[in-house]
């Protein structure tokens, strides 16, 4: 277990749908970070936060928004979905994430399903 | 732009037997760091070993090691004494040595390791 935890496991939805992913990154870790893992993308960086500030941006599309809260958790909000979202969302987090080569540690993703 | 280059899409092994896996980076920075990450069928996103890259010495983590040759930008990981519970995706990934901790992953090896 990394002590990252996400919700939901499994998320089915429509075209053109809103989701909320959620991550709850390991106790007393500052950053987290959210990666798209789709058949023809691979896995894709999309942002980081760092105690409530995007540090880091990715290949996040406009549809696709992040917030960092006080208690640090995170969630990513997917809008307008399409069927090219569908993909595995993984979360990870850092103690720091300021360049110093800190190991990330993974959730277990959520993996959303777009019909 | 740093990218990461796995060139061996599949790969597989017999149980007990060495296997290394290639990667390869490019970077016009001078201090990053490498690392393996092993994706197993329940798809968590598992470290595997971390190199700094200022450092010439290559990690070892128990069976997996790395050949890291800066010069040459190449990072692969052999597995010695491969066990069934090896069989996994594995992803070579690099991380800039500044501002961020976020991860660049290539492409990944999936290997199989038969009895």
């Amino acid at each position: 277990d990394s002590g990252v935890t996400q919700t939901p496991k499994h998320l089915i939805t429509a075209t053109g749908q809103r989701v909320t992913l959620r991550c709850s990154p390991r106790s007393g870790d500052l950053s987290v970070y959210w990666y798209q893992q789709s058949l023809d993308q691979g896995l894709q960086f999309l942002i980081q936060y760092y105690n409530g500030e995007e540090r880091a941006k990715g290949n996040i599309l406009e549809r696709f928004s992040a917030q960092q809260f006080p208690d640090l958790h995170s969630e990513l909000n997917l809008s307008s979905l399409e069927l090219g979202d569908s993909a595995l969302y993984f979360c990870a987090s850092s103690p720091e994430g300021n360049g110093a080569g800190e190991k990330l540690f993974f959730g277990s993703g959520t993996q959303l399903s777009v019909l | 732009a740093q990218t990461v280059t796995q060139s061996q899409p599949e790969m597989s092994v017999q149980e007990a037997e060495t296997v290394t896996l290639s990667c390869t980076y490019d970077t016009s920075e001078n201090n990053y760091y490498l690392f393996w990450y092993k994706q197993p069928p329940s798809r968590q996103m598992i470290l595997v070993i971390r190199q700094e890259a200022y450092k010439q010495q290559n990690a070892t983590e128990n069976r997996f090691s790395v050949n890291f040759q800066k010069a040459a930008k190449s990072f692969s990981l052999k597995i010695s004494d491969s066990q069934l519970g090896d069989t996994a995706m594995y992803f070579c990934a690099f991380m800039i040595g500044y501002n961020t901790d976020k991860l660049i992953f290539g492409t990944g090896t999936r290997l199989q390791v038969f009895p």
